[in-house]
């Protein structure tokens, strides 16, 4: 069964340090990779995606994530976090010819501190 | 606005009580899903539907029902509500969810459920 496994459930920064989460996913085939914020009490919203191409891709507010296929992995990162990006991150995989479901990793809360 | 709406927000309802639970987006998208999220097992995906009377089982479809009878609505049954079914519910949609036209799925405020 395809299944996504966030590696750090919680993460404590301080404003300016760098920030790298950890996805990785169980899947074979051709795979949507994302990743979603989820701010306090907003609903979740994409912070960027990748389906082919490129395997470094740039999201909103400086989040880049980087592909890479041979480890199932599917990194996101930020040079320097700022107090607002305290939020919950998912990483979420929909696997091309695994049907439409779409699996979200458990979570990662970020909190930073001013 | 382009947006996801849901209705109720919070719900405390008791068991065995049916309930339902209103999604409704105004983009036209095809597909509509919707997830139940938990403390520590992040999003869940409970039913999704490709368009207009195609329905599919998710994850966790167990006591849940759903309907697509319009293009804009995504309605969450819970025929006989339990304790274990409460939690966070969102509803979200997509233009498509294959290939290269890939859009985002946009999601909803969530509903807050809470059966006794």
């Amino acid at each position: 069964a395809q299944s996504v496994s966030q590696h750090n459930h919680h993460v404590i920064l301080s404003e300016a340090a760098s920030l790298e989460l950890g996805c990785n996913y169980s899947y074979g085939g051709t795979v949507n990779l994302f990743w979603y914020v989820q701010y306090p009490g907003q609903h979740l919203q994409l912070l960027l995606k990748y389906f082919s191409g490129d395997p470094l891709v740039k999201g909103i507010k400086g989040f880049e994530a980087e592909f890479i296929k041979s480890k199932f992995s599917f990194n996101l990162r930020k040079p320097s976090v700022q107090w607002s990006d305290t939020a919950e991150y998912f990483c979420a995989v929909n696997a091309l010819d695994g049907g439409f479901k779409t699996i979200f990793g458990a979570g990662t809360r970020l909190f930073v501190k001013a | 606005e382009a947006q996801v709406t849901q209705n109720p927000r919070y719900l405390i309802t008791v068991t065995g009580k049916k309930l339902t639970v209103t999604c409704s987006q105004n983009m036209n998208h095809e597909y509509m899903s919707w997830y139940r999220q938990d403390p520590g097992l992040g999003l869940r995906q409970i039913y999704y539907s490709m368009n207009v009377e195609v329905t599919d089982k998710g994850d966790v479809p167990e006591g849940y029902k759903v309907s697509r009878k319009e293009k804009r609505n995504f309605p969450l049954i819970l025929e006989s509500p339990s304790p274990n079914q409460t939690s966070l519910y969102f509803c979200a949609s997509s233009q498509t969810l294959a290939g290269p036209s890939y859009n985002e799925q946009f999601f909803g405020p969530g509903t807050r459920l809470t059966v006794l």
